[in-house]
């Protein structure tokens, strides 16, 4: 069946860091992929998500494209910041579907200043 | 309300007893879905209503788990005779259109330890 497979954490960076979070996906038809973001204390929050390959989603200065040819959707962030520190989860709608997510299991990220 | 509200936040229940989470969506949302996860794991779907109607109970782990919304807004999720196993944070989550890809809103969850 479809599934997401995140990389494991805890990341730990200092402010300003350049981060990835690599997302890969296996599924049979053609999902839409989302990022979603658990601030602590929170409830889990649509970052931003991507319905179509080549498809690039973007929201507070985080970015990931839809790679169809290496079943990727890796979460991209140019400087982070003490306030990006969250859990980040990687999730697909299948195509048949789209009502039902499926979950990686989650990336924490801590920012240090 | 602004949010997806759930109570209550936390719930501790012996081994054997019935348990209900409620769970208040956006108001005007159809779309409810309700999500278990254990901890250091994703979400797992259990259930979704689009208004009153459960057009998917597929993800519900056994027959102790049941879930209602009985006027369309307001959902209740009960398990009976609770497990160890069913320890795990129970989301809610509420989307205002029932088409596809529609912005789900999550609620902070109900944390659920069986002791």
């Amino acid at each position: 069946g479809d599934s997401v497979t995140q990389m494991e954490g805890p990341v730990t960076l200092s402010e300003e860091a350049f981060l990835t979070i690599n997302c890969t996906y296996t599924a049979t038809g053609y999902p839409s992929l989302f990022w979603y973001v658990q601030y602590p204390g929170e409830g889990l929050q649509l970052l931003l998500k991507a319905t179509k390959a080549d498809d690039k989603g973007s929201n507070k200065g985080f970015e990931a494209t839809y790679r169809k040819e290496t079943t990727s959707f890796h979460l991209e962030k140019g400087s982070v910041q003490v306030s990006d520190s969250a859990v980040y989860f990687c999730a697909l709608s299948d195509a048949g579907n789209n009502r039902k997510l499926i979950w990686g299991l989650g990336t924490s990220l801590a920012v240090n200043p | 309300g602004a949010g997806v509200s759930q109570s209550p936040r936390y719930k501790v229940a012996k081994r054997g007893q019935d348990v209900a989470l409620r769970c208040d969506p956006i108001s005007g949302h159809v779309s409810l879905f309700w999500y278990q996860q254990a901890l250091g794991q994703g979400p797992e779907f259990l259930t979704y209503f689009q208004n009153e109607a459960q057009l998917d109970k597929s993800g519900l782990p056994s027959d102790r788990f049941f879930a209602e919304r009985p006027e369309g807004s307001v959902s209740t999720l009960k398990i009976q005779r609770t497990q160890q196993e069913d320890s795990a944070v129970y989301l809610c989550a509420s989307s205002l259109e029932a088409q596809n890809n529609s912005p789900l809103h999550f609620g902070n969850g109900t944390r659920l330890t069986v002791t």
